[in-house]
């Protein structure tokens, strides 16, 4: 079965500033999607970033980015000149593209604090 | 604008009473997931269906149930609360197999 782990339970971070958040994960299949979910205080749920496995190139949305190492099975999200609204929760998730059910796989997440 | 509409967003509850949570969605997605999130644990799938008529267990399913009598809705119930129950619940669609999820705005229920 496919675990994701964040060891990081809290980070911080001061405004303009840059913050790599980490996430492994285990899996045998070659194939798979990985997401970042943020979480703010509102408990909403909303995806920051997606990478297929099978593109080496690492996806970047605006001030956010990825550094996906498929052979160590790394996925840290980079978060670049840091917001107040960058705080949050962050979620790192698996999809399987072989089983195809469609779940998502959560790590426990990371508290992201930004500092002014 | 299509969205996700969880209810009630907080409840306080009795242990061994029943309970139920609902998920109303406009965007007519066929794939719909409960999930449950906890301190140190994430986000839990417990629950999902495929369509209209389909339900699946997913890794925490113990003391929940589902039915899927329409596209729109998939109400997620505790047949017998308990405090292990108390927990933040996350309904979330997805419009296709393997598509990203979209997710409602979480239901707190706490457990007494």
């Amino acid at each position: 079965a496919q675990t994701v782990t964040q060891s990081q339970p809290e980070m911080s971070v001061q405004e303009a500033e840059t913050v790599t958040l980490s996430c492994t994960y285990d899996t045998s299949e070659s194939d798979y999607y990985l997401f970042w979910y943020k979480q703010p205080p509102s408990r909403q749920m909303i995806l920051v970033i997606r990478q297929e496995a099978y593109k080496q190139q690492n996806a970047t949305e605006n001030r956010f980015s990825v550094n996906f190492q498929k052979a160590a099975k790394s996925f840290s999200l980079k978060i670049s000149d840091s917001q107040l609204g960058d705080a949050a929760m962050y979620f790192c998730a698996y999809r399987s593209v072989t089983s195809n059910t469609g779940k998502l796989i959560f790590g426990q997440g990371t508290t992201l604090q930004v500092k002014p | 604008d299509a969205e996700i509409t969880q209810s009630p967003r907080h409840k306080i509850t009795e242990t061994g009473r029943q309970v139920t949570l609902a998920c109303h969605q406009t965007w007519n997605h066929n794939n719909m997931f409960w999930y449950r999130q906890d301190l140190g644990h994430g986000l839990r799938l417990i629950h999902y269906s495929y369509g209209v008529q389909d339900t699946n267990k997913g890794e925490v399913s113990d003391g929940y149930s589902v039915s899927r009598s329409n596209t729109e809705d998939l109400p997620l119930t505790l047949e017998s609360a308990a405090s292990s129950q108390t927990s933040v619940y996350f309904c979330a669609t997805s419009p296709r197999v393997g598509g990203e999820l979209f997710f409602g705005e979480g239901s707190r229920l706490t457990v007494l």
